[in-house]
């Protein structure tokens, strides 16, 4: 069965400073995985995926993540933080009916 | 502005009303999802339906009932609540259907929080 582990529920960061959330993934086939972001009272909006046509995805907000298969990680980084990344953040794998396995999620507050 | 819109976005009912929960997406997607995501928690995958057909269920208990009425629309019919099914419904959809075109992302709508008294 496909998961992923992200590890740390609370991140914090200055504002400006590097934005760093880790995703370890699990999977038994070729993995898709998706970060999406979800604002206080909205639903899930996707940052970006990886669907094997380039290691390094670039996403929406700055955002962008690195597959590594020998690491079986996809972290998401952006460079430079700002207010409004304050969110929830989870990482989720496809599995083979299409199901996402969601981690259990990073709250990123953001200190002025 | 979400592509996938819920209605309403919030609703408070008793644990003896009937009500129903509403989602509708003109992106002609095929697969439409039903999950419940409590606070500070994932969501949970409820129901799925592919070409308009039940595919999955994961073990949902029978006082939440999905319809499918069409390609677009989907309905999440509620009896007998109980204090613990509070939560935001969250429905999405995703271009393929099950079992296939996994790459395609599932597009989230902003859900119903829904409070049961």
């Amino acid at each position: 069965a496909q998961s992923v582990t992200q590890l740390g529920s609370h991140v914090s960061v200055s504002e400006g400073a590097l934005v760093l959330l880790r995703c370890n993934y699990s999977s038994s086939v070729p993995p898709y995985l998706f970060w999406y972001v979800q604002y206080p009272n909205q639903g899930l909006q996707l940052l970006l995926k990886y669907t094997s046509a380039a290691t390094l995805v670039k996403g929406i907000n700055g955002f962008e993540a690195e597959f590594k298969k020998s690491e079986t990680s996809f972290h998401l980084t952006k460079p430079s933080a700002h207010m409004s990344d304050a969110a929830e953040y989870f990482c989720a794998v496809s599995d083979q009916d299409n199901r996402l396995a969601f981690g259990k999620g990073n709250q990123v507050v953001v200190i002025p | 502005d979400t592509e996938v819109t819920q209605t309403p976005k919030h609703l408070v009912m008793g644990m003896t009303n009937k009500k129903s929960l509403k989602c509708e997406q003109h992106m002609g997607h095929r697969a439409m999802y039903w999950y419940k995501q409590k606070a500070k928690k994932p969501p949970e995958l409820m129901f799925v339906y592919s070409y308009e057909k039940l595919s999955i269920n994961e073990s949902v208990p029978s006082r939440f009932s999905p319809e499918c009425p069409n390609s677009s629309l989907l309905n999440l019919h509620l009896h007998a609540l109980q204090p613990e099914d509070s939560a935001l419904y969250l429905c999405a959809s995703s271009q393929g259907g099950t079992g296939g075109l996994r790459n395609q992302p599932q597009h989230f709508g902003d859900g119903t929080r829904l409070s049961i008294l």
